[in-house]
């Protein structure tokens, strides 16, 4: 089964700095992975996600990941954060479920925290 | 109405009652989803439907039930709850048959049992 680790429960950043979220993930197969975004009250939002090709996904709001296949990582980053971006983040990979179903397999997630 | 709604937004229910949560997803896909989110801890998937076949997660007790009459409704059943199960009840909907696809995720049930 897989796995994804989400390293750091909260990061803190100031309004213009860089965002950087990480997301390490164990797969036997190559994987398939995601972020989502939630916000207070709300459900999850898909940010990017990566499947084949460009390693460099690029998805909404800003953010971007890149998938490193050596370092089994997809690191969330933008360049200069936003008051609007506060707000929980998740990474998730993909898995097979019950023969030939697919779930999402979650990280416990990252509370950005920006600060004016 | 776009995308996954859910309702109610808020629960609140005695350990003895029967209440039920509803799904509605109108993006035309053939699975969803149900998910439980508690404070820190991981999204655990509940159940899943697709293509209508109902796929379980052999962890979750007897005392949630789901339905799914048809590809764009998902009810989940709730009895004799607990408190430990009170938590933000994710539905989801996405195309079955490729993990490359996203899930597009409601709002969320928040529940509480006292």
């Amino acid at each position: 089964a897989q796995s994804v680790t989400q390293l750091g429960s909260h990061v803190s950043v100031s309004e213009g700095a860089l965002v950087l979220l990480r997301c390490n993930y164990s797969s036997s197969v190559p994987p398939y992975l995601f972020w989502y975004v939630q916000y207070p009250n709300q459900g999850l939002q898909l940010l990017l996600k990566y499947t084949t090709g460009a390693t460099l996904v690029k998805g909404i709001n800003g953010f971007e990941a890149e998938f490193k296949k050596s370092e089994t990582s997809f690191h969330l980053t933008k360049p200069s954060a936003h008051m609007s971006d506060a707000a929980e983040y998740f990474c998730a990979v993909s898995d097979v479920w019950g023969g030939s179903n697919y779930k999402l397999t979650f990280g416990k997630g990252t509370l950005l925290t920006v600060n004016p | 109405e776009t995308g996954v709604t859910q309702t109610p937004r808020h629960l609140v229910m005695g350990m003895t009652n029967k209440k039920s949560l509803k799904c509605e997803q109108h993006l035309g896909h053939n699975a969803m989803y149900w998910y439980k989110q508690s404070a820190k801890k991981p999204l655990e998937l509940m159940f899943v439907y697709s293509l209508e076949e109902r796929v379980e997660n052999n962890s979750v007790p007897s005392r949630f039930s789901p339905e799914c009459p048809n590809s764009s409704h998902l009810f989940l059943h709730l009895h004799t709850l607990q408190p430990e199960d009170s938590a933000l009840y994710l539905c989801a909907s996405s195309q079955a048959g490729q993990s490359s696809y996203e899930q597009y995720f409601g709002p969320g049930t928040r529940l509480t049992v006292t």
